[in-house]
């Protein structure tokens, strides 16, 4: 069984380009959430997506964006890069859907620095 | 925004002490759950303690719950020098996880 993986491991951009982050869930898991970690913060949730579709988004504007596949792998899509968004990304799957209680398991996570 | 606060913040202990963190949460919740992160295996789920239950052990690790305070402990038993790390407490729903800002505890050998 594998775990959850992301790529790339390290990423820097500049102000205003476009990034995206990938992920590929632990086997037999169907939901993936995405995770936005600042230096000396806790993870804050951006979404989450189930059978393909956005299930539940956090504090975060419309140009953070996502893609669930039929494989259950998921890309996070960030536009018009802003300094503030230089973070740690963290994926986690899961299994069974929005209202499980399941354990999410994280990836490694992908270091974002927009200068 | 971050629904819970971890208390302390930072923590130094030697190797073979007991470390506990306290962790406050503002909204209801169904159940509560404690993380660690470290650079070397990222971000791993440790306990969950259901909003009916008091008190429950994972290995050297006891979590207690008291929903009328909302509050919560986590004691991690005889230190090792591997427990080095941050510790998050997170709520929330089974769609968003909410997470603390952490203790990072240092177990010096």
């Amino acid at each position: 069984e594998t775990g959850v993986t992301q790529s790339p491991t390290h990423l820097i951009k500049t102000r205003g380009q476009q990034v995206t982050l990938r992920c590929s869930s632990q086997s037999g898991h169907n939901t993936v959430s995405w995770y936005q970690q600042a230096l000396g913060q806790g993870p804050q949730f951006i979404f989450q997506y189930y059978r393909e579709e956005e299930n539940g988004r956090g504090n975060f504007p419309p140009r953070f964006s996502g893609l669930q596949f039929p494989n259950y792998s998921s890309e996070l899509n960030v536009n018009a890069l802003e300094l503030d968004d230089s973070a740690l990304y963290l994926c986690a799957s899961s299994f069974g859907g929005p209202s499980s209680y399941n354990e999410q398991f994280f990836g490694p996570g992908t270091r974002l620095t927009v200068l | 925004s971050q629904q819970g606060e971890e208390d302390p913040q930072a923590l130094s202990i030697q190797e073979g002490e007991n470390a506990t963190m306290n962790c406050s949460y503002k909204t209801s919740i169904n159940n509560l759950q404690w993380y660690r992160q470290n650079s070397g295996r990222g971000l791993v789920h440790l306990i969950l303690i259901r909003s009916n239950e008091r008190e429950k052990h994972s290995g050297r690790l006891r979590v207690t719950l008291d929903t009328s305070k909302k509050s919560s402990s986590l004691l991690i038993t005889a230190s090792r020098a591997a427990d080095t790390a941050s510790y998050f407490c997170v709520s929330g729903s089974a769609r968003q996880l909410t997470f603390g800002s952490g203790t990072q505890l240092t177990v010096l050998p």
